[in-house]
């Protein structure tokens, strides 16, 4: 069964600084998809960036890039320039099977401090 | 830009009634999803559906648990007998493709009393 692991509850991080989130999963599929999502304050879930396991290259979407590990089973999101809108809830989650059921990690509710 | 909706946002039902959470994915869609997010715990997986079908569904989604896209454009989770462990928040997914970015919806507040 496939596993995500968020270590860090709740995270801080000074407005302009950069903040690294970590995940860690467990998965048997030799190909699969990794993705982080966004919850702000009640507003729904968005796709932050995603990585496709059997590329090398780490994606990168604007301030956002992950650092992905695949022997290691790690993907932590490095967000740069950090700005008061980044405050949410992040998610990590893998797909978990053929037709793309997520499977999420607990979460890290990240503040973004002025 | 096109979004996936849920009716109502908050649903207070009494236990052992049955609800139905409402879901409008994104129109050219073809895979959808639920998922549950208890109070404090993580959003758990409930059953993905294609082409008019249950596809995958997980320990959770059991004979209490239905689903059904009655016609076209909206696609409801229906709970049988609600019990006070079916409290969470539930949201509906879309995607254009199974290994696709899903599109979640704002979610339903189910509180069971």
């Amino acid at each position: 069964a496939q596993t995500v692991t968020q270590s860090q509850p709740e995270m801080s991080v000074q407005e302009a600084e950069t903040v690294t989130l970590s995940c860690t999963y467990d998965t048997s599929e030799n190909n699969y998809y990794l993705f982080w999502y966004k919850q702000p304050p009640s507003r729904q879930m968005i796709l932050v960036i995603r990585q496709e396991a059997y590329k090398q290259q780490n994606a990168t979407e604007n301030r956002f890039s992950v650092n992905f590990q695949k022997a290691a089973k790690s993907f932590s999101l490095k967000i740069s320039d950090s700005q008061l809108g980044d405050t949410a809830m992040y998610f990590c989650a893998v797909d978990g099977g053929s037709q793309g059921n997520l499977i999420f990690g607990k979460g890290t509710k990240l503040s973004v401090k002025p | 830009e096109p979004e996936v909706t849920q009716t109502p946002s908050h649903q207070v039902t009494q236990m052992g009634q049955e609800v139905i959470l409402r879901c409008v994915p994104i129109s050219n869609h073809l895979y959808f999803y639920w998922y549950r997010q208890i109070l404090g715990q993580k959003v758990e997986f409930l059953v993905s559906f294609y082409n008019n079908e249950i596809s995958e569904k997980s320990e959770i989604f059991d004979d209490q648990f239905s689903v059904e896209r009655p016609d076209g454009s909206n696609f409801t989770l229906k709970i049988r007998s609600t019990k006070l462990e079916d409290s969470a928040m539930y949201f509906c997914a879309s995607g254009r493709d199974y290994m696709d970015e899903q599109f979640f919806g704002p979610g339903t507040r189910l509180t069971v009393l």
